[in-house]
């Protein structure tokens, strides 16, 4: 596609439930990014894949927390039991590796109930 | 991972330039510096990347002193649209590390 795109755009569920958030990056880029953002905060960062493995993992907050992209390709960020805390918007960026930006999608604004 | 402070908040007027400074005083040999511009509900968009001395696209001036502690990232006579939150990265580029965003400056454009 022409840029990131994730999907959906809005997500409202319940404390306790699993969610899945999509990302698919921009055609050949080899590096993907999992921030999630507060009101009023900077992006935080979560995870970052090369290819198919993630080369950072470190800002995962807990084990309820997971993403794969197991074709390189598109990434899905999987949260178990989900907690109040957890509403937030979840940005998806991707990059290619030779370049000096990255491209972030709309985002999915998670609100937990 | 080098550290970066901005001022909170800036407002301007219209057709003013606008100058905002980031101190990155532990910035390391290998990193460059990058601004994203970010507008309410969506994702950050890249402005302006350095490495030392001044770049400039159609959009914004990058300065960067010789000691490279600082940089100015400069907007030539803003207008309403350029009301956002800017923020100041340093480390390697996009596609070889992660890159952490401090809280940014919200700056504000009057008419």
């Amino acid at each position: 596609g022409a840029g990131v795109s994730q999907t959906p755009s809005n997500k409202v569920t319940e404390k306790g439930k699993y969610v899945e958030l999509r990302c698919d990056p921009i055609s050949g880029h080899t590096a993907l990014y999992w921030y999630r953002q507060s009101l009023g905060q900077g992006p935080e960062f979560l995870i970052y894949f090369q290819g198919t493995g993630a080369a950072d993992d470190s800002g995962l907050p807990n084990d309820r927390f997971f993403a794969v992209r197991p074709e390189g390709s598109v990434s899905t960020l999987k949260i178990q039991r989900t907690e109040r805390g957890d509403s937030a918007m979840y940005l998806c960026a991707s990059s290619s590796q030779e370049g000096t930006e990255a491209f972030f999608g709309q985002g999915t604004r998670l609100t937990v109930v | 991972l080098a550290k970066t402070t901005q001022p909170i908040s800036m407002d301007s007027y219209e057709g003013q330039e606008v100058n905002i400074t980031c101190s990155h005083n532990n910035i390391a040999t290998n990193d460059y510096i990058t601004w994203y511009q970010q507008f309410p509900s969506q994702g950050p968009r890249f402005i302006i990347q350095g490495y030392k001395t001044k770049v400039k696209n159609e959009v914004a001036s990058l300065f960067i002193p010789a000691d490279r502690k600082s940089s100015t990232l400069s907007l030539p006579r803003v207008s309403l649209s350029d009301t956002a939150v800017y923020y100041c990265l340093v480390g390697a580029s996009f596609g070889n590390e992660k890159l952490t965003f401090g809280t940014g400056t919200r700056l504000t454009i009057i008419p």
